[in-house]
């Protein structure tokens, strides 16, 4: 098993272009998760999935959108990228709401 | 609101010395509480979860209702400690609730 796969590994971005983060399980786990990562604040919740077709809001959605197509991959798209979305983003996925969470290695992102 | 606090950014104790993490938190119902860590430049994993009781390690961590926390602690610290420690609470749908995190610096 190869677990939670993210790509890339880092990206660099002028203001206002688009691009989407990856994410990818192999472990047939219904929920996933979009977390960045940002010193003193902890990890913040972007977005999140219970299953294929179902997404909904976190903490800190605007300027991101996410889909759920399949069960296995859950890409996190920027619109039009910030300076402030300058983060490191974690996907997550569990097997359950209670279980705990396997992290992929984050994507690195700087917004210039 | 459900929140985690943790109120410590640094924590630099001196090898062999005991470490004490702390966690509160603030939610209706019944708590689902763990703590993750991220050794420099690793992705976060799962260090201990309240309902298994169990040491990782030598890491443990009891959760106090009364005082809504959830320290962790260890006895004796080591070098390889030396991480981003986080408290996280479940809301039981596949999201957590993150803590601020503490940086772990355990000196030589």
């Amino acid at each position: 098993n190869a677990g939670v796969t993210q790509t890339p590994k880092f990206q660099v971005l002028k203001t206002g272009q688009s691009m989407t983060l990856q994410c990818a399980q192999d472990m047939n786990h219904e929920y996933m998760s979009w977390y960045r990562q940002d010193p003193g604040m902890g990890l913040r919740l972007i977005h999140y999935s219970v299953g294929a077709g179902i997404t909904d809001q976190g903490e800190v959605p605007n300027g991101y959108n996410v889909s759920r197509s399949t069960t296995e991959d859950f890409p996190l798209r920027l619109l039009s990228a910030a300076p402030s979305q300058t983060s490191v983003y974690f996907c997550a996925s569990s097997r359950t709401g209670v279980s705990p969470l396997h992290f992929g290695n984050g994507t690195r992102l700087t917004v210039t | 609101a459900q929140r985690v606090t943790q109120p410590e950014k640094l924590l630099s104790v001196f090898k062999g010395a005991p470490v004490e993490l702390k966690c509160n938190y603030s939610y209706s119902g019944s708590p689902e509480l763990f703590w993750y860590v991220q050794y420099s430049r690793q992705r976060l994993q799962l260090l201990l979860r309240h309902i298994s009781r169990e040491s990782i390690k030598g890491f443990t961590a009891d959760l106090n209702k009364g005082e809504t926390s959830f320290h962790l602690k260890k006895p004796f610290a080591q070098e390889e400690d030396s991480a981003m420690y986080y408290c996280a609470l479940s809301e039981n749908t596949g999201k957590l609730i993150f803590g601020q995190g503490t940086t772990l610096q355990v000196k030589p």
